[in-house]
């Protein structure tokens, strides 16, 4: 079992659609939880940053950890064909650690 | 200001032959890694650098692989004689390296080993 299950997709929505994204892990040791946003032959950027249980907004987008269930998640609300890309989850134990990714979910929103 | 960078872009090599792949980090950045993202496997860490020392090289696939970070700044990594299963990007990020977890992508370089 990998360390970090992320469905692959594709997942296609029309455009203003809440998008879903989500991640389960199973090492209890990963205190930071990333979203990682990556456009075709480009790196990935860095959405958004969560540490413990809980939830953070930014904008349109809503960050969820839910460590009891080891069960992350990432909400698009009205979302753009701009934000079609690979999303990317992301955990990491601590500062000077590395990231264990999923193997991402390629994203496409339709005019 | 400047980000991650990276260089050559691209490359395609033959099989056998030995590749450099350059990483210029975030001035003022300590941190440094080596990740590889290819179809079958997604990313993957190869090496974190601390200053000019490695304390993580656990992700280096093989002996083939070694990496260096110079004046704590530019990293860079070489593949020896290469093989088809080399052929993926590799991505370097770096971080503040003081307590900090975010880690900032270059845009990869993307290798081909035919």
């Amino acid at each position: 079992q990998k360390e970090v299950e992320q469905d692959p997709g594709p997942l296609s929505v029309p455009e203003g659609a809440i998008v879903s994204l989500n991640c389960t892990y199973s090492n209890s040791a990963f205190q930071y939880f990333m979203w990682y946003r990556q456009y075709s032959r480009k790196g990935p950027e860095l959405l958004m940053y969560t540490y413990s249980s809980g939830n953070k907004e930014d904008g349109r987008f809503t960050a969820q950890v839910d460590k009891s269930s080891k069960y992350i998640s990432l909400f698009i609300r009205d979302s753009q064909p701009s934000d079609s890309a690979t999303y990317l989850c992301a955990m990491i134990r601590g500062s000077n650690y590395k990231l264990t990714f999923g193997k991402g979910t390629l994203l496409t929103v339709n005019p | 200001g400047a980000g991650v960078s990276q260089s050559p872009s691209n490359k395609v090599t033959e099989k056998g032959k030995d590749v450099e792949l350059r990483c210029d980090p975030i001035s003022g950045h300590t941190a440094l890694y080596w990740y590889r993202q290819s179809l079958g496997q997604g990313l993957e860490f190869l090496i974190y650098f601390q200053g000019n020392s490695a304390p993580d090289k656990s992700g280096l696939p093989s002996d083939r692989f070694s990496a260096e970070r110079t004046g704590g700044s530019v990293s860079t990594l070489t593949i020896q004689r290469t093989q088809q299963e080399d052929s993926a990007v590799y991505l370097c990020a770096s971080s503040t390296g003081q307590g900090a977890t975010e880690q900032f992508f270059g845009p990869g370089t993307r290798l081909t080993v035919l």
